[in-house]
């Protein structure tokens, strides 16, 4: 069955320090990719996406993932974090063929000022 | 542009009763899904339909929840009799044809007691 692994449960980061969540899938076909994040006490909200092409993806508020095919992997990343990048991230994946969007376990992530 | 609007927001009622969420997807877009979040075990995909049609619910948890769609732009959930572990926040999100992406509503948080 299709899954999604985010290994980091909880991360707390110092203002301006570089973030990078870990996504890994298990299916072996054909996916698209997301990233999702949740503000406290709000819906989620999309951060980016991977279709298809330049595996390198560029997001909102700084963020970007890359694809890496061989490796199953979707990480998430940010050079200098804000307090305000404070909320839980889930990384999500959906095979071509379905709509089916298959949510990790999510990611909390505190930063402090 | 109006979003993914759910109700009730908050809704708290005493075990054994019944309850429905309600949805109204984004104009336009084909696929309606159903969440349940929880600390314990995340975002976990109730049931989702396309076109009206429910595609998969094996993410039902018993046979005291139930979905419709009666139409392309609402749909319900609802739980009879509902239980102290039904208490979760209760997400809807729609998704336009051909993306994967989805756009949720603020979700509506229930207390049973």
């Amino acid at each position: 069955a299709q899954s999604v692994s985010q290994h980091n449960h909880h991360v707390i980061l110092s203002e301006a320090a570089s973030l990078e969540l870990g996504c890994n899938y298990s299916y072996g076909g054909t996916v698209n990719l997301f990233w999702y994040v949740q503000y406290p006490g709000q819906h989620l909200q999309l951060l980016l996406k991977y279709f298809s092409g330049d595996p390198l993806v560029k997001g909102i508020k700084g963020f970007e993932a890359e694809f890496i095919k061989s490796k199953f992997s979707f990480n998430l990343r940010k050079p200098s974090v804000q307090w305000s990048d404070t909320a839980e991230y889930f990384c999500a994946v959906n095979r071509r063929d379905t709509d089916k969007l298959i949510f990790g376990t999510g990611t909390r992530l505190q930063v402090f000022p | 542009d109006a979003g993914v609007i759910q109700s009730p927001r908050h809704e708290v009622t005493e075990m054994g009763q019944e309850v429905t969420l309600r949805c109204k997807p984004i104009s336009g877009h084909n696929s309606l899904f159903w969440y349940r979040q929880t600390m314990m075990r995340g975002l976990e995909l109730l049931i989702y339909f396309n076109n009206n049609v429910p595609i998969d619910d094996s993410g039902m948890p018993e046979d005291r929840f139930s979905a419709k769609m009666p139409n392309a732009s609402f749909s319900t959930l609802k739980i009879q009799p509902s239980e102290p572990r039904d208490s979760a926040v209760y997400f809807c999100a729609s998704s336009p044809p051909a993306t994967g992406e989805l756009f949720f509503g603020e979700g509506s948080r229930l207390t049973v007691l």
